[in-house]
């Protein structure tokens, strides 16, 4: 079956460090690829996507690609700031059915 | 638009008592989501209805826990009788009918946590 498979955390950065968090999958298919966002006390957001393999998702200054060869969905920023801290999850798509997510990865930027 | 609506957003409550928590999807949406997140567990989907009827109810933890929707605008969970194991926060999501651009995206409430004493 589908399954997404993401950094243990927590990872804590200084501001403006360079981040990444790793995401690997196992899908049939041609799956979409999310990153969802969580902030303290809220739920979870939708930051990027991407619907098919070498796409890009871009948003707030973070990229992930969808890369085939390698099944993966790493999250990148250049610059963290603290506003970023947060729980980070990969998912993906199969089609009917929910999305299926990993466990998260909690993020701590310190000034 | 209002985006998924949840009520209440904190709920208290004693063992043994019962427990209805609401949803309100986004217009449109047919696909609703039920998840609880814990800091031991993590986000698990409890269940999940397209156009109002129930799809796969296989992570409802126990028969205390059930799940309806009248209607394409509205769905509750109910925990009865409600234990302290069930505190946790619990996520509603919605998603728009299969096919088409931007079909697969999910859109989560605020949540609601639970707390039972």
């Amino acid at each position: 079956g589908n399954s997404v498979t993401q950094m243990e955390g927590p990872v804590t950065l200084s501001e403006e460090a360079f981040l990444t968090i790793n995401c690997t999958y196992t899908a049939t298919g041609y799956p979409s690829l999310f990153w969802y966002v969580q902030y303290p006390g809220e739920g979870l957001q939708l930051l990027l996507k991407a619907t098919k393999a070498d796409d890009k998702g871009s948003n707030k200054g973070f990229e992930a690609t969808y890369r085939k060869e390698t099944t993966s969905f790493h999250l990148e920023k250049g610059s963290v700031q603290v506003s970023d801290s947060a729980v980070y999850f990969c998912a993906l798509s199969g089609g009917n059915t929910p999305l299926v997510f990993g466990k998260g990865t909690r993020l701590s930027v310190i000034a | 638009d209002a985006g998924v609506i949840q009520s209440p957003r904190h709920e208290v409550t004693e063992m043994g008592q019962e427990v209805t928590l609401r949803c309100k999807p986004i217009s449109g949406h047919d696909y609703l989501f039920w998840y609880r997140q814990t800091m031991m567990r993590g986000l698990e989907l409890l269940i999940y209805f397209n156009n109002n009827v129930p799809i796969d109810d296989s992570g409802m933890p126990e028969d205390r826990f059930s799940a309806k929707m009248p209607n394409a605008s509205f769905s509750t969970l109910k925990i009865q009788p409600s234990e302290p194991r069930d505190s946790a926060v619990y996520f509603c999501a919605s998603r728009k009918p299969s096919g088409g651009y931007g079909t697969d995206t999910q859109y989560f409430g605020p949540g609601t946590r639970l707390t039972v004493l």
